[in-house]
Parts: structure tokens; C-alpha cells; sequence
């Protein structure tokens, strides 16, 4: 009973290609992000959707689009793939509101994305 | 804007060591704090948490303090074991319109040997 749950686990591709990484949460969170992590661990966030709006959109190149069908759903999708690209991806999700700040966020167990 | 500063690594210790790995943050309102752990190949799982100053998160015999007045959360364990070897992150929690925002530190990476 995975919480949250990304696919592929792993995904190779060439340069120039467009790829796509899917998030489900069956928690009931309302909040969902991305988060990006480079090849020394350093963990930053990308994108936030609460109730389906973005809400988070920090400096990330317009090849990346986030789409949010339904809460319960986050997916990353990504055009003209860059070397630079290459990371692990991290889903994740919440409750928002002050009375859940305790709960943290919970991850799913990434995607590691390479280009060649 | 919130921040987090953690200790640098790598940390690599023997098996039955004492465990600190320092945490210091910066945020405008009153956070709540966590130390998340990632095992080699794995996602992050919340290790412990605090919500307000004074508290102190446990877990697995792994400790912090919420100290307002260092702004401080650091991690101590008394006896490490191998199976702790993980890569270990503070992280804040405050919230940004309607949505919560995890700011994380930049992790610090133990290695317990036998």
C-alpha cells in the first residue's frame, strides 16, 4: 500500500527528448510537490499544487510543466531534454494548514532521471 | 526568505560513536522542524520533528531540541550503529500562502563502520 507512488523508477533517455514522470498519493493530502535533487544530495523544490492550483513555481526552465489532473495526482512533464537534467526527481505530498504543519511531508521514492 | 545550514560531511564514525550533526536555521515566522533520513537508493522518511521551542523529537534512538534561542536543531544519537549509514537532512516547515514549503538543508552524508 505505496503512499505515495512516481513511475518509472528509473528512466534513461536521449538529449533532446521529452519525457513525462507520474505522482499519486492515496493519502488524502491536498498539497503535492516536486522536488529536485542533484548529484550531491542537494534537495530543492520546484513546484507546489494545492487543490489542483500552482501555488510554487520557483526558477525552473519553462521545458519543465507540471499538470495536476486531481489532488490525488502530480505529474512532471519535461521538453528538450539538457545533460543538466540528469537528477533524482521526488514527489511528495501534505496537508496544508497551520494545524498539520507537525506532519511533514510525506516522499515517494524518486525518480532517477539520466540523459545521455 | 527561510534557510537551513547543516553540518558538512562526510561524517564517518565507528559502530557504537556518539552522533551530533549540527542544524541552524533562519525564518521569519515560527517553524516547524524536522530531520529527514534517506537510506542509500530510498526516498526521505521524517526521522523526528519538533513544533515549537523547548520541544524535543525522538525517534529510534536518534534526538534534537528545538532551541529558539541558537536557532538550532541538531541531531544526536548516542550509540550509532551501521545500519544508521544514510544521508541525514534538517529541514523547516512554514507556511507560503496556502501551501506548506519544506526548506531543507543541504544533507549530511554518515557511514557508520563495524
Amino acid at each position: 500500500d505505496t503512499a505515495v507512488s512516481q513511475t518509472p523508477k528509473y528512466l534513461v533517455t536521449q538529449m533532446g527528448n521529452d519525457k513525462s514522470i507520474k505522482c499519486e498519493q492515496n493519502l488524502g493530502h491536498d498539497t503535492m510537490y516536486w522536488y529536485k535533487q542533484d548529484s550531491k544530495k542537494f534537495l530543492k523544490i520546484m513546484f507546489s499544487y494545492n487543490n489542483k492550483e500552482l501555488i510554487i513555481n520557483e526558477t525552473v526552465p519553462n521545458r519543465f510543466s507540471p499538470k495536476s489532473p486531481d489532488k490525488a495526482h502530480l505529474n512532471l512533464h519535461i521538453n528538450s531534454l539538457e545533460l543538466g537534467d540528469s537528477a533524482v526527481y521526488f514527489c511528495a505530498s501534505a496537508h496544508s494548514g497551520t494545524g498539520e504543519a507537525a506532519k511533514g511531508y510525506t516522499f515517494g521514492s524518486g525518480t532517477r532521471l539520466t540523459v545521455v | 526568505g527561510n534557510s537551513v545550514t547543516q553540518m558538512e560531511g562526510p561524517v564517518t564514525l565507528s559502530e557504537e560513536a556518539f552522533l551530533t550533526i549540527n542544524c541552524t536555521y533562519t525564518a521569519t515566522g515560527y517553524p516547524s522542524l524536522f530531520w529527514y533520513v534517506q537510506y542509500p537508493g530510498e526516498g526521505l522518511q521524517l526521522l523526528l520533528k519538533a513544533t515549537k521551542a523547548d520541544d524535543k523529537g525522538s525517534n529510534k534512538g536518534f534526538e534534537a531540541t528545538y532551541r529558539k534561542e541558537t536557532t538550532s536543531f541538531h541531531l544526536e544519537k548516542g550509540s550509532v550503529q551501521v545500519s544508521d549509514s544514510a544521508v541525514y537532512f534538517c529541514a523547516l516547515s512554514d507556511l507560503l500562502r496556502s501551501a506548506r514549503q519544506l526548506t531543507f538543508g543541504s544533507g549530511t552524508q554518515l557511514t557508520v563502520l563495524p
